[in-house]
């Protein structure tokens, strides 16, 4: 059974950074490309970022580029998201997500979402 | 970027109910569109990838269908189950998109 456990939210600052994790197991890891969304009430479901399989390509929403980090670490078999400068506006449920098959693919798993709050 | 379109934004419905949900996109999607199943405090849930092939376990009630711009997921017989929020996602190209969402609620 395909597992995502998130770990890293939290309370942080207006201009503070906060390191998202997200282990996987039941499948290999090193053979997917993985993914983070984010939820709001107000804007809904939101793509932040993807990593290939190797690491060797990252793709970012304009809304964090430049500020948010994506990671894999395939022998921890683990996702990361670093985020850095943050704004009120980042505040949400943060999901990662694995793809079913390649890049273009939708999400087919996800884990069970971790709260970001940012507030002074 | 692509932009999703859903509609309605809000269905009340009965069970037994046949319910269909709307998705237009801004841009040919060469069938790269999902559909999730979210309910409170849950992750989404994968129903449909591919505009219209039902992810493993998902009900046969649930189907999708659609070209180009224009796609809908169709509940044949609503279940107490299926009462949740709906969204549809591009995947053509990043940044990917997904629908303002769906909610089916209780008539």
């Amino acid at each position: 059974e395909v597992q995502l456990v998130q770990s890293g939210g939290g309370l942080v600052q207006p201009g503070g950074s906060l390191r998202l994790s997200c282990v996987g197991s039941g499948f290999i890891y090193k053979d997917y490309w993985m993914s983070w969304v984010r939820q709001t009430p107000e804007k809904g479901l939101e793509w932040v970022a993807s990593i290939k399989q190797d690491g060797s390509q990252k793709y970012y929403s304009d809304s964090v580029k430049g500020r948010f980090t994506i990671s894999k670490d395939n022998t921890q078999n683990s996702v990361y998201l670093q985020l850095n400068n943050l704004g009120v506006e980042d505040t949400a449920v943060y999901f990662c997500a694995r793809p079913s098959n390649g890049a273009n693919s939708d999400l087919q798993n996800w884990g069970q979402g971790d709260l970001v709050a940012v507030s002074s | 970027d692509t932009q999703m379109t859903q509609s309605p934004s809000i269905l009340s419905a009965s069970v037994g109910d046949r319910v269909t949900i709307a998705c237009r996109a801004s841009q040919i999607l060469n069938s790269y569109l999902a559909w999730y199943q979210q309910k409170p405090g849950r992750a989404p849930k994968l129903l449909i990838y591919r505009v219209s092939t039902l992810d493993d376990g998902v009900p046969s009630r649930f189907s999708g269908s659609g070209s180009g711009t224009e796609f809908t997921l169709t509940i044949s017989s609503l279940q107490p189950d299926d009462f949740a929020t709906y969204y549809c996602q591009q995947y053509h190209s990043f940044p990917w998109t997904f629908g303002q969402g769906t909610k089916v609620d209780i008539k």
